[in-house]
């Protein structure tokens, strides 16, 4: 069974920069991209984009450029979100998906990022 | 820049019948939006429901179904129950990105 665990909470200062693992187990990790989802407080669902875990490619939605990295780790199974220059608005919870034949499938737990000074 | 439309709010009775919609800003959804549902309780993280409109994931209870309706995805849930008392969101492809809609809370009375 697909199962993807995160890191756990950060409390981090505005201006500081955090990376958050989401790692993979139960599938083979190439063949799956991983999505990443925020969630702010009491807020829905944003799609982040997504992370082509054969070639490392990423692709970022409208409002998450600049500050906000994918990345990979292949030969641990673990995918990554680097933001830097965090602001407060920036507090939300974040979730990794698995994503394949058109759906995010299984999720991680969330990790919660606050930034407050 | 593209809008996906739930209603904020539903309310209905156990045992009851209740369709949820997600409409996109571009016009009508289609099977091409590959519309995706999920659901959500307080404190979890999203549980994939429905995906290409109208496929099952193998742990979605029988009473969920997606479908097509005026020119929206839909979500069906026949014979309610109360743990079905939740936030749910339909994610909507388009192209290369996805949005979701804003969720509709589901209340069981």
């Amino acid at each position: 069974q697909a199962q993807l665990v995160q890191s756990g909470s950060e409390l981090k200062k505005p201006g500081a920069s955090v990376k958050v693992s989401c790692k993979a187990s139960g599938y083979t990790f190439t063949s799956y991209a991983v999505n990443w989802v925020r969630q702010a407080p009491g807020q829905g669902l944003e799609w982040m984009g997504w992370i082509n875990t054969n070639t490392g490619n990423p692709t970022y939605a409208q409002g998450f450029t600049g500050r906000f990295v994918f990345s990979l780790d292949t030969s641990v199974s673990t995918a990554y979100l680097q933001i830097s220059s965090l602001k407060p608005e920036d507090t939300a919870v974040y979730y990794c998906a698995r994503y394949g034949d058109m759906t995010p499938d299984y999720w991680g737990q969330g990790t919660l990022v606050t930034v407050s000074s | 820049q593209t809008v996906v439309t739930q209603e904020p709010s539903l309310t209905v009775s156990p045992g009851g019948t209740v369709t949820l919609t997600c409409a996109s800003s571009t016009g009508a959804v289609t099977s091409a939006y590959y519309p995706n549902w999920f659901q959500q309780k307080p404190g979890q993280a999203p549980r994939a429901l429905i995906y290409s409109t109208t496929n099952k994931h193998s742990w979605t209870p029988a009473r969920f179904s997606g479908s097509l309706l005026g020119g929206k995805a839909a979500l069906t849930l026949s014979g309610v129950q109360p743990e079905d008392e939740a936030e749910y969101y339909c994610l909507l492809y388009y192209g290369g990105a996805r949005v979701f809609g804003g969720g509709t809370k589901l209340t069981v009375l």
